[in-house]
């Protein structure tokens, strides 16, 4: 079956340190997102990519960085971890879609990560 | 951009009794909605999406209603029960030939359904 998988499923690294966080996707999905959550924010979008070699910034971009360089996956870089960015992050793809196609979002099972 | 605010941030009920969560958006192209819901340590799943030409949606139980004018959708739970304690997570998106499935979530809702 297709699915989405997210690595580690927890983490913890000290302040300053480069952190980076695996998705891969085996939907064969165009669209992949990035998402934090945390105790009264919901889910924010940190980045998300339509398809190879694209990627935008989403609400809360800064100290975040994505690169998609194949279609199954899209790595979660923190470059200069700090104790803000303590939260779960999810992954999640969806279909490409014109129109009126539906497109739900599949997560992730979610990391967690503590910065200290 | 799109920003999405959703009503309660916590809800109570007994068992049995109706639950509604309300969420406004403020883009006003925004053209579907879908409802997540999160239990306990799990990730979010879709329980009921509902598209900018449809006013009302319901399968089985829930129930997602849209007011396009006033910007408004809400997520109707009839005939709680206990397995409905969750978080429960509104969006809203632009889909179309551009836009391809962004996502904006409400804060959440936390559900308790108490026997």
């Amino acid at each position: 079956d297709a699915e989405i998988t997210q690595s580690p499923r927890h983490k913890i690294t000290e302040t300053g340190r480069q952190v980076t966080l695996a998705c891969h996707q085996t939907w064969n999905h165009n669209n992949m997102f990035w998402y934090r959550q945390d105790l009264g924010h919901g889910l924010r979008l940190i980045h998300y990519s339509y398809g190879v070699q694209d990627t935008n910034k989403g609400e809360v971009s800064d100290g975040y960085s994505v690169s998609r360089s194949n279609t199954e996956d899209l790595p979660l870089t923190l470059e200069s971890a700090a104790s803000s960015q303590t939260s779960v992050y999810f992954c999640a793809s969806s279909e490409s879609n014109r129109g009126t196609l539906n497109s739900p979002l599949h997560f992730g099972n979610g990391t967690r990560l503590t910065v200290t | 951009g799109e920003n999405v605010e959703q009503h309660p941030s916590t809800l109570s009920v007994q068992e049995g009794d109706s639950a509604v969560i309300k969420c406004t958006y403020s883009d006003s192209a925004s053209n579907y909605f879908p409802w997540y819901k999160q239990e306990l340590g799990k990730r979010p799943q879709l329980i009921i999406d509902i598209r900018s030409n449809v006013g009302e949606k319901k399968d089985q139980r829930i129930a997602v209603t849209l007011n396009k004018t006033a910007k408004h959708f809400s997520l109707h739970i009839t005939e709680t029960q206990p397995e409905d304690s969750a978080v429960y997570f509104c969006a809203a998106s632009l889909l179309g030939s551009s836009n391809t499935g962004k996502l904006i979530f409400g804060q959440g809702t936390t559900l308790q359904v108490k026997p």
